[in-house]
Formats: C-alpha cells, structure tokens, sequence
C-alpha cells in the first residue's frame, strides 16, 4: 500500500531534549515536505526537499533540522525543543512535476513540549 | 507575497443543507492551482478538489463544487446535501506554478448537525 509512515503519533517531551521525527514514503516520491499546524494559522511549511541530498527552508524553519540522506526517508530533527514548537506536525511527499494534486500525507505527530 | 485568506473559522449546518466555504487568494502570477483539503477528526488530510486557474470550468467532485472568481481572486466551496461525515476542518491552498510550495489559509471547521 502506497503510504507516507511517521512516527511518533504523539509526543510529550521536555524543553532542550533532542527528538527526531521519521518520516518514510515508499513510492519513490522526489519530493518531501514538513509542515507543522496551529490552530488559526493552517499549515505552514518547515523545510522541504526536492531530491536526495537537496534541502530548503520553508517558512518556518527556525529551531528544525531534516536530512534527505536516503530518497525514503527524511526526519524532522528538534535540537533543543522549546515550547512553542508544541504543535500537530505533518510529512507529506509527491513525484515532481504532478502538481499538489498528487500530495501524500502522513497521518500527522502531535508534538507537546512542557 | 502570497496569501490565502478562509474569513470563517467555524460554520454549522443542519444535515441535507447546502454549506458555502469562502477562500480568498493574492499572487500576482497568471497560472497556478487551487486546492480545497479536508481534515476529520483522524487528522487525515485529504484532498477534496482541485482547480487549476487557466481552465474557466469550476471544478466538481460528486456532491463537492468550486466557485473560482479568477479577477476576483475567489474560490469558494460548496458542498451540497451536507452528511454528517462531512464534519471537519476545511482548508484552502494556493500552489505557485513556479515554486511548487502551498500556502494555506487558516481553515474553516465545518460542523454537519443531524
């Protein structure tokens, strides 16, 4: 089944402890994307890649890292957490060249940080 | 820069009733493509319709239907026969033809009353 896996689905963690997010598509989709969703404020993008190794900022990037080390995978990393990065977190990923339309998303990480 | 803007952040209706969701966009491009998405309670993301801007025809999915106002920078939705399955957040999404990236208005929860 073609999917777009992340994990975890919730998080509760603390301010300044290391967390990764994983994400994984395994429809050899070109392009992948973070975005994180606040309530009033729809999505907004983090950072997304176009290709192995080829990674951008988005709107938001500050206090994230990713990586694109493999086509599959790339991880959202928070170095040092604080709190208002608390907020649902969705990876999505698409062939280029399709337009949106084609969009997969993950079933999406509610993060908390106290 | 670009904006999308949904003026309604909650709206309900009684089961059976037509319902009309409002998007508003900026851009200064002539070609690019609008997204309507859905997202239940599972936090699912799931696309509901998409309108590309070059085509005049507004676009229709079963009991969902577009009215895109190009001059006018408007695409609303509307849903006809409301169900309650149809209970959801709804957000609008206006993808650039040259940069591939969405931007998302703040969404519009959508609540179907039996």
């Amino acid at each position: 089944e073609a999917q777009v896996t992340q994990n975890p689905r919730y998080l509760i963690t603390v301010t300044g402890k290391k967390l990764t997010v994983t994400c994984s598509q395994n429809m050899n989709h070109e392009y992948m994307s973070w975005y994180r969703q606040d309530p009033g404020l729809g999505l907004r993008q983090i950072y997304y890649s176009m290709n192995v190794e080829v990674t951008d900022k988005g709107d938001v990037p500050e206090g994230y890292k990713v990586s694109r080390k493999e086509k599959r995978n790339f991880p959202l990393i928070l170095e040092s957490p604080s709190p208002n990065q608390t907020s649902l977190y969705f990876c999505a990923s698409s062939f280029l060249g399709q337009s949106n339309e084609k969009l997969f998303f993950g079933s999406g990480t509610q993060l908390s940080v106290l | 820069a670009q904006t999308v803007t949904q003026s309604q952040p909650e709206m309900s209706v009684q089961e059976a009733e037509t319902v009309t969701l409002s998007c508003t966009y900026d851009t200064s491009e002539s070609n690019y493509y609008l997204f309507w998405y859905k997202q239940p309670p599972s936090r699912q993301m799931i696309l509901v319709i998409r309108q590309e801007a070059y085509k005049q025809q507004n676009a229709t999915e079963n009991r969902f239907s577009v009215n895109f106002q190009k001059a006018a920078k408007s695409f609303s939705l509307k849903i006809s026969d409301s169900q309650l399955g149809d209970t959801a957040m709804y957000f609008c999404a206006h993808e650039s033809d040259s940069n591939y990236q969405l931007i998302w208005g703040a969404g519009t929860k959508l609540i179907i009353k039996p």
